[in-house]
């Protein structure tokens, strides 16, 4: 079976502008997070959304969104881009919303000029 | 607030040689814990957890953690390091009570890069 999969794989955008990232789940699995990875920090929490409503929302301005399609895939969206949302972004699913074991995407790498 | 700490940026181990990278935490309950390592241009891969049960925790790849709760750490091993890992390592807690629902939020701390060399 396949893994967490996410595209695209690097993004290079300009200040103001905005981004889509996506992310499509092992299949099976029920609940999408989103986590940023700034160089040199762990991960931070940005969204958790298990059957297609937000279950979880981290410490991060309005201009972060997503949304879960009934195939529970994802989609995060920045507006507005910022220098300080070049990241790495991670997705991670899991079976169920409080599942210990979460699986990991190989992340897109956004960088913002 | 529920938090991880891994207070060494680096640790370096000869190849052969057992490795320890800390970790200790700060959670209101019993803690749910994990190690994740981390490979250059990649994602998070899952090696090990604690749940409840034996202190020691086995995983992946021949590693192991150790739960101490009157210490609150949380420390992976392996009793013979490998050059291939060499790696980013993340210890991370659950944040079960998030705000009003139950959630599967990790709280990760700043990583550990492991350099084993030859």
């Amino acid at each position: 079976d396949a893994g967490v999969t996410q595209s695209p794989t690097h993004l290079i955008k300009t200040r103001g502008q905005h981004v889509t990232l996506r992310c499509s789940p092992i299949s099976g699995h029920k609940s999408v997070s989103w986590y940023q990875q700034v160089l040199g920090q762990g991960p931070q929490f940005i969204f958790q959304y298990y059957e297609k409503e937000e279950r979880g929302r981290g410490n991060f301005p309005d201009r972060f969104s997503a949304r879960q399609f009934p195939n529970y895939s994802s989609e995060l969206n920045v507006n507005a881009l910022l220098l300080g949302d070049s990241a790495l972004y991670l997705c991670a699913s899991s079976a169920q919303l409080t599942a210990h074991e979460q699986y990991f995407g190989p992340g897109t790498r956004l960088t913002v000029t | 607030a529920q938090s991880v700490a891994q207070p060494e940026d680096q640790v370096n181990v000869a190849e052969g040689n057992p490795l320890t990278v800390k970790c200790t935490y700060s959670v209101s309950g019993n803690p749910y814990l994990f190690w994740y390592v981390q490979y250059p241009n990649r994602g998070l891969q899952f090696l090990l957890k604690y749940i409840t049960g034996d202190n020691l925790v086995k995983g992946s790849y021949g590693f192991e953690a150790e739960f101490n709760k009157s210490q609150t750490s949380f420390h992976l091993k392996k009793p013979s390091a490998l050059v291939s890992d060499s790696a980013l390592y993340f210890c991370a807690v659950r944040d079960l009570f998030h705000g009003s629902s139950n959630t599967g939020k990790l709280i990760f701390g700043q990583g550990t890069t492991l350099q084993v060399k030859p």
